[in-house]
């Protein structure tokens, strides 16, 4: 089961780049999430969809842009890229209704320089 | 918006003893599930434990169990004979019940365990 798929695993930018962040997942879920991970702070909520063509905002989503055009893939798109976008990405999804956990996929790490 | 504390940056334990990490949160919800995941330096997300606030019963593991306190708003993690593949950062996280149609997780700034051997 390969469950949620993230690429790239490592990537370095310069400031002013843009890129997209791919995610991918075969659980047939309809929530999926990106978070960022900042050291000693949590993950924080960038932006979620709840549906294929449904996206929302989370607690941070300046500088971001999500797109959600099928159940399985939910990319994200970092333009122009900052110093203060320097993080780890994870992308999640889960199942609603239901008790389910969130599942993540391993993360990217991102360094803008 | 739901807020997950952690006041335990890092912790240490020794090998073979049991260590708790401790979890409190802000909620008005009376539905809810509250969860604990590990991550070790793989940076895989990995659930631990799953608690649903409806069950009085505290959810057990293996050698994991939680301490679940809903009128004190509390959720510790109990790692009993631990083990030095347990080194991680431990993550405390929320979950909306059904009732409320809302399904984003909140999670906490983290623990890092260490495991002395």
């Amino acid at each position: 089961n390969a469950g949620v798929t993230q690429t790239p695993k490592f990537r370095i930018l310069k400031i002013g780049q843009s890129m997209t962040l791919q995610c991918t997942q075969d659980m047939n879920h309809n929530y999926m999430y990106w978070y960022r991970q900042d050291p000693g702070m949590g993950l924080k909520l960038i932006y979620y969809s709840v549906g294929a063509g449904i996206t929302d905002k989370g607690e941070v989503p300046n500088g971001y842009n999500v797109s959600r055009s099928t159940t399985e893939d939910f990319p994200l798109r970092l333009e122009l890229a900052a110093p203060s976008q320097t993080s780890v990405y994870f992308c999640a999804s889960s199942y609603y209704p239901g008790n389910t956990e969130a599942f993540f996929g391993q993360g990217t790490r991102l360094t803008v320089v | 918006a739901q807020t997950v504390t952690q006041s335990q940056p890092e912790m240490s334990v020794q090998e073979a003893e049991t260590v708790t990490l401790s979890c409190t949160y802000d909620t008005s919800e009376s539905d809810y599930y509250l969860f604990w995941y590990k991550q070790p330096p793989s940076r895989q997300m990995i659930l631990v434990i799953r608690q649903e606030a409806y069950k009085q019963q505290n959810a057990t593991e293996n050698r994991f169990s939680v301490n679940f306190q809903k009128a004190a708003k509390s959720f510790s993690l109990k790692i009993s004979d631990s083990q030095l593949g347990d080194a991680a950062m431990y993550f405390c996280a929320y979950r909306s019940g059904p009732i409320y149609n809302f399904n984003k997780f909140y999670f906490g700034s983290g623990t890092k365990l260490n495991v002395k051997p």
